[in-house]
């Protein structure tokens, strides 16, 4: 039980293209997804946290506009970087947290490697 | 506010031999804490937590941490590395049960583990 997915794992675009990336729990209800952002060689750093039906709130020195956030439903959250640039190249990762699971636990996706070039 | 030190971003070990992975915390409540462990190109995998209960938490693939409130520490450890640990460890912090007003994780910043034959 608690399994995450992200699509796609990989995806190359070219620079000012939108690239949408979707975080599904597949065997639970999500009442809160989060998304990360991984540097090479570096700790998750949290960019910004959803809860089904309401707007994300994002973190200090995080572009709202940029970083588009969307929990529509209790399974799937989804993150589109709008006109990406080569430094937005980076790893991607959500996690989610449900209602019935330990609601102290996030569960991690796979992650999503974006390049830009 | 809380935070995490992980002791070494490097550690090497043969196989067989004493894992031990340290971790500071910070935080002005109770913590909950979480090692997470992650392969390369992938997402993060729950090792185990802590959230108040017993203080030395099993976790899986024969991993365990010691809570040490006086301490202030949370390191993991595995009596025999096996060449399948091989991979990066996360310690995390979440302030309370829900960390803070939306049961954020605050991670450090990794600690890669080696294992050599």
């Amino acid at each position: 039980g608690a399994v995450v997915s992200q699509h796609p794992s990989r995806v190359i675009c070219k620079s000012g293209t939108s690239v949408k990336i979707e975080c599904r729990s597949l065997d639970f209800q999500a009442t809160t997804m989060f998304w990360y952002r991984q540097f090479p060689k570096q700790s998750l750093m949290l960019m910004a946290t959803s809860n089904e039906g309401s707007k994300a709130t994002y973190e200090q020195g995080v572009e709202k506009d940029k970083f588009l956030i969307n929990h529509a439903s209790l399974t799937l959250s989804t993150l589109t970087v709008t006109s990406a640039h080569p430094e937005d190249s980076s790893f991607y990762i959500c996690s989610a947290r449900g209602s019935r699971l330990s609601t102290d636990t996030q569960y991690f996706g796979p992650g999503t490697r974006l390049t830009v070039l | 506010a809380q935070s995490v030190t992980q002791l070494g971003s490097h550690v090497s070990v043969s196989e067989g031999a004493l894992v031990l992975l340290r971790c500071n915390y910070s935080s002005s409540v109770p913590p909950y804490l979480f090692w997470y462990v992650q392969y390369p190109n992938q997402g993060l995998q729950l090792l185990l937590k802590y959230t108040s209960a017993a203080t030395l938490v099993k976790g899986i693939n024969g991993f365990e941490a010691e809570f040490k409130k006086s301490e202030t520490s949370f390191h993991l450890t595995k009596p025999s590395a096996h060449m399948s640990d091989a991979a990066e460890y996360f310690c995390a912090v979440s302030e309370g049960k829900y960390g803070g007003s939306q049961g954020n994780l605050i991670f450090g910043k990794g600690t890669k583990l080696s294992v050599k034959p």
